[in-house]
């Protein structure tokens, strides 16, 4: 299994709304990232975890708030936010914690605030 | 400040020829460098890498180029093929001890159209 599963694909809620994306992999590997991507700009860093443990916070307003139950399993729960959080929310995940880089990306989701 | 730059947002080649990307930066720390390629409502594929202690890497159709005094890297695709149609993206990373090390920047992208 060398996938990156995030549900769900297509997320649409309201500026009162709490919701959560899930990103899930089972390869083994320790490291696991979420990423945001706008449309026609690269994927920007938002969260690493490193052997479930947050180790990187890009100074994420608190309305993102990342949650690493097991080493399978990233969760990103959402509230209170803006139109200007829509975007695709990519989850990743590496074989390494220290990073050269070669990360595995889910297919997305694809986030729209209202 | 953009640390990666790709500075041709598209580029058409005919099948069967070369197509070449190209990608500067500008953080000296950066020191393994990556393409990504990314099909519409997919997340972004690993394509091949290159640490900076080599000036080239080879996978198949797929040769990365680094030239560390010019901060340039390029991707060579040959042949190309229909199927190459995509976004790529060239991503740096800085393998050094601390936070940074963690951190994967991309540039913008540039839109490979492969023409039958």
């Amino acid at each position: 299994d060398t996938e990156v599963t995030q549900t769900p694909k297509h997320l649409v809620m309201g500026m009162t709304n709490k919701k959560s994306l899930k990103c899930e992999q089972h390869m083994g590997h320790r490291a696991m990232y979420w990423y945001k991507q706008k449309a026609k700009k690269p994927p920007e860093l938002m969260f690493v975890y490193s052997y479930e443990k947050l180790s990187i916070n890009e100074s994420v307003p608190s309305r993102f708030s990342p949650e690493c139950p097991n080493s399978s399993l990233l969760n990103l729960h959402l509230h209170a936010l803006q139109p200007e959080d829509s975007a695709l929310y990519l989850c990743a995940s590496s074989p390494r914690t220290r990073n050269t880089g070669e990360l595995f990306f889910g297919e997305g989701s694809r986030l729209t605030v209202l | 400040d953009q640390q990666v730059k790709q500075n041709s947002p598209s580029l058409s080649v005919q099948e069967g020829r070369i197509s070449i990307l190209n990608c500067d930066y500008t953080n000296s720390m950066f020191d393994y460098f990556l393409w990504y390629k990314k099909y519409p409502a997919e997340g972004p594929t690993f394509l091949i890498s290159i640490s900076s202690i080599k000036d080239k890497n080879e996978d198949g159709r797929f040769t990365v180029f680094l030239n560390k005094s010019a901060k340039h890297l390029s991707l060579h695709i040959v042949p190309s093929q229909p199927g190459d149609s995509a976004v790529y993206f060239c991503a740096a990373s800085a393998t050094g001890s601390g936070a940074g090390s963690y951190q994967l920047t991309f540039g913008k992208g540039t839109k490979l159209s492969v023409i039958p």
